[in-house]
């Protein structure tokens, strides 16, 4: 497709819920991020995969929390027995750089808003 | 590790008048620096960015931003704003590939209003 899409755009989830979101990035983009931004806030940093590795998870605020990329293109984060917490938006970006950062442009989706109730 | 500090929540002004929205960032190491928009209900789409070279950059949307290392700021303007341009505004560093470190750090945003 033409940018980031992300699904699903909305979700209500009653806590203590499963929830998984989807990322699909850019054709042949290497790099794939997942931002958490919470209502009123900048977003922040989740996790990051270069193709299928993920190689920077320090951003995940739980053991509740999992993110993968199997197959190096499509992405999912997961979120475990879902808290109060965990209700904001969850941006995916992608870019082309691969293994070296060139300071490619991100591109981001237009998240997935999760409330949890 | 890298902060960056939006110092204004919230910028009103009036249409055709000229805006700075401030952003001031601590590292201890060379980073890149960028400026996105998010409209509402969007996600953040990129205004400019700096690398290196001239500290002056010029954007989309007529929007432009000064790179002033000894003060550590990346301020953006605009000589004239829109009703259009009302949106929120996030200042974001990122270390260049010696730190390892690919991900954007993002300030809390100010919120650029504007009033016919």
């Amino acid at each position: 497709g033409a940018g980031v899409s992300q699904s699903p755009r909305y979700k209500v989830a009653k806590r203590g819920q499963d929830v998984a979101l989807r990322c699909d990035p850019i054709s042949g983009h290497v790099s794939l991020f997942w931002y958490q931004q919470a209502l009123g806030q900048g977003p922040e940093f989740l996790t990051y995969f270069q193709n299928e590795a993920q190689l920077d998870k320090s951003g995940l605020p739980s053991d509740r929390f999992f993110a993968e990329r199997p197959e190096g293109s499509v992405s999912t984060l997961k979120i475990q027995r879902t808290q109060q917490e965990d209700s904001a938006v969850y941006l995916c970006a992608s870019s082309l750089e691969g293994q070296g950062f060139s300071g490619n442009t991100i591109y981001f989706g237009e998240g997935s808003w999760l409330t949890v109730v | 590790a890298q902060s960056v500090t939006q110092l204004d929540s919230q910028v009103p002004v009036f249409e055709e008048a000229p805006v700075e929205l401030r952003c001031n960032y601590s590292s201890s190491v060379s980073v890149y620096l960028f400026w996105y928009v998010q409209y509402p209900n969007q996600g953040l789409q990129l205004l400019l960015k700096y690398l290196s070279g001239s500290t002056l950059v010029k954007g989309i949307n007529g929007f432009e931003a000064e790179f002033n290392k000894s003060q550590t700021s990346f301020h953006l303007r605009k000589p004239s704003v829109h009703i259009s341009d009302t949106a929120e505004y996030f200042c974001a560093v990122s270390a260049p590939m010696d730190t390892g470190r690919r991900a954007l750090t993002f300030g809390s945003g100010t919120r650029l209003q504007v009033q016919p």
